[in-house]
C-alpha cells in the first residue's frame, strides 16, 4: 500500500534562517507531488506542484522553492525565512497519468513551522 | 477565485443529529472532492465526485453535486463524536490543481 511521509512535525526557526521540509512517497511510482500551506483557521493553498523529477511548478510567488530530485522525494525551500512563512505545511500525492482526475489526494501529517 | 467556498462556517450538532454543508464555486469542474481534518492533522479524503455524477454516497457520508447551480452538499448522518473536525471541499479543474475553500467546523455534542 502506498504511505507518505513528511517531516518534521514541528518546526520552530527564527527569521532569515533556512529551511528544508522532506516529503517522501511509497508504493507508487511516479506521483504527482503537492505542497500546499494552511494559515491558521483557514483553507490550504496550493504552493507548488510536480508531475515529475525536476518539473516543478509554482503557483504562488514567494521565498519558497520546492525541487524533487527523486521520483518518491519533495523538498521544500527557503534561504531566509520571514515571519510570514509560519503556518502548516502539508504535502500530498496523486496518482499519475490522470488519476488525479479519478482519485482524491493523500495527505501527510503536516509541518507546523513557526518563525520567530 | 476557483477555489470552494463552504457554508456555514461552523456548525455544533447533537450526537445522532445530521448534518449538512454546502459549498459554491465558480468555475467550471471536472470533480468536487471533501476531505475531512481533525485538529492540527493532515486531510482525509473523503468523497470525490465528477462533473456528470449527481450523488454519491460512502457510509454515513451523502455528497450531492448541482453543476447548474455550481453547488454540492455534504450530509453526514447519525453524527458521532469523532465526527468532530473541520470539512473542506475542493474543487479540481482541467488541470493538477486542487482548490479548497476555507472549511466548515463540526462539533458534535455527546
Amino acid at each position: 500500500s502506498q504511505t507518505i511521509h513528511q517531516w518534521p512535525a514541528t518546526l520552530v526557526q527564527p527569521v532569515g534562517s533556512p529551511l528544508s521540509l522532506e516529503c517522501t512517497v511509497e508504493g507508487t511510482s511516479n506521483p504527482n507531488l503537492y505542497w500546499y500551506r494552511q494559515a491558521a483557521g483557514r483553507g490550504l493553498q496550493l504552493l507548488f506542484y510536480s508531475v515529475g523529477i525536476g518539473q516543478i511548478s509554482s503557483e504562488v510567488p514567494q521565498n519558497l522553492s520546492a525541487s524533487r530530485p527523486q521520483d518518491r522525494q519533495f523538498i521544500l525551500s527557503s534561504k531566509k525565512l520571514l515571519l510570514s512563512d509560519s503556518g502548516f505545511y502539508l504535502c500530498a500525492w496523486s496518482p499519475p497519468a490522470g488519476g488525479h482526475f479519478l482519485y482524491g489526494y493523500t495527505f501527510g501529517s503536516g509541518t507546523r513551522l513557526t518563525v520567530v | 477565485s476557483q477555489q470552494g467556498e463552504e457554508d456555514p462556517q461552523a456548525l455544533s450538532i447533537q450526537e445522532g443529529e445530521n448534518a449538512t454543508m454546502n459549498c459554491s464555486y465558480k468555475t467550471s469542474i471536472n470533480n468536487l472532492q471533501w476531505y475531512r481534518q481533525n485538529s492540527g492533522r493532515g486531510l482525509v479524503h473523503l468523497i470525490l465526485i465528477r462533473s456528470n455524477e449527481r450523488e454519491k454516497h460512502s457510509g454515513r457520508l451523502r455528497v450531492t453535486l448541482d453543476t447548474s447551480k455550481k453547488s454540492s452538499s455534504l450530509l453526514i448522518t447519525a453524527s458521532r463524536a469523532a465526527d468532530t473536525a473541520s470539512y473542506f471541499c475542493a474543487i479540481q479543474a482541467n488541470d493538477y490543481k486542487l482548490s479548497f475553500g476555507a472549511g466548515t467546523t463540526v462539533t458534535v455534542r455527546a
